[in-house]
C-alpha cells in the first residue's frame, strides 16, 4: 500500500523559513516524480513544485520560484521542501503527491503551514 | 493553461444525475484528471486520461471529453458522493487545477 506522510509544518513568522518532509513507502520511490501541492484555507488546489525520480529535474510554480527548493533523498525514501522568505499567502495545507503516470495518483494527508506574526 | 470549472456549486438530490464541466484555455489533448475531495481529507484521483477510472472508483462515475471540453458525470448520486471535485491538466507545466465544483445535497 502506498503511504505518504508529511511533517514539518507549523507556525512561522513572515520572512521565516521552514522545511517540510514527506516519508514514502509501499512503492519504488526512486522511480517516480513527486510533487508538492498546497491548499489555502477554504480555497482550491495549487501545484507548487515537482522533482523527477532521480532528482535531476525540478519544477516550480511562479509563486514560489526563488523562495522554495524541492529535493529528495532516494536512500531514505523522503521528499523535502525548503521554504524561505515565507509570506502570509503561503499559509496552506501542503500535500505531497506521487505521479505514477502523468497524474497525482496518491496523496499524503498534508501538513499545515501558517505564516503569521 | 487556465482550467475553468462550472458550475461553482451544484445542488442535486440523492439518486439523481450530476454533470460537472471543465474547460481548458487551450487544448490539453486527453491529459485531464478528476479528483474528489471530502472535508478534512486529501484529494483522491477519480479519473485520468479524461475517461479512465482510477482503482476502486464506482462505475456510476464516468468521464469524457478531449481537447478543451471535459465532463464528469455521476449517474445516481449516493450520499458519499457529495464533495468538491477538481479537474487538472497534465499536458503542460505548470500542471494546473480548476477552481473546483462543490456538489451539495439538494
Amino acid at each position: 500500500e502506498v503511504q505518504l506522510v508529511e511533517s514539518g509544518g507549523g507556525l512561522v513568522q513572515p520572512g521565516g523559513s521552514l522545511r517540510l518532509s514527506c516519508a514514502a513507502s509501499g512503492f519504488t520511490f526512486s522511480t517516480y516524480a513527486i510533487n508538492w501541492v498546497r491548499q489555502a484555507p477554504g480555497k482550491g488546489l495549487e501545484w507548487v513544485s515537482a522533482v523527477s525520480g532521480n532528482g535531476g529535474r525540478t519544477y516550480y510554480a511562479d509563486s514560489v520560484k526563488g523562495r522554495f527548493t524541492i529535493s529528495r533523498d532516494n536512500s531514505k525514501n523522503t521528499l523535502y521542501l525548503q521554504m524561505n522568505s515565507l509570506r502570509a499567502e503561503d499559509t496552506a495545507i501542503y500535500y505531497c503527491a506521487v505521479m505514477m503516470n502523468y497524474y497525482f495518483d496518491h496523496w499524503g494527508q498534508g501538513t499545515l503551514v501558517t505564516v503569521s506574526s | 493553461i487556465v482550467m475553468t470549472q462550472s458550475p461553482a456549486t451544484l445542488s442535486v438530490s440523492p439518486g439523481e444525475r450530476a454533470t460537472l464541466s471543465c474547460r481548458a484555455s487551450q487544448s490539453v489533448s486527453n491529459y485531464l484528471a478528476w479528483y474528489q475531495q471530502k472535508p478534512g481529507q486529501a484529494p483522491r484521483l477519480l479519473f485520468y486520461g479524461a475517461s479512465t477510472r482510477a482503482t476502486g472508483i464506482p462505475v456510476r462515475f464516468s468521464g469524457s471529453g478531449s481537447g478543451t471540453e471535459f465532463t464528469l458525470t455521476i449517474s445516481s448520486l449516493q450520499s458519499e458522493d457529495f464533495a468538491v471535485y477538481y479537474c487538472q491538466q497534465s499536458n503542460n507545466w505548470p500542471y494546473t487545477f480548476g477552481q473546483g465544483t462543490k456538489l451539495e445535497i439538494k
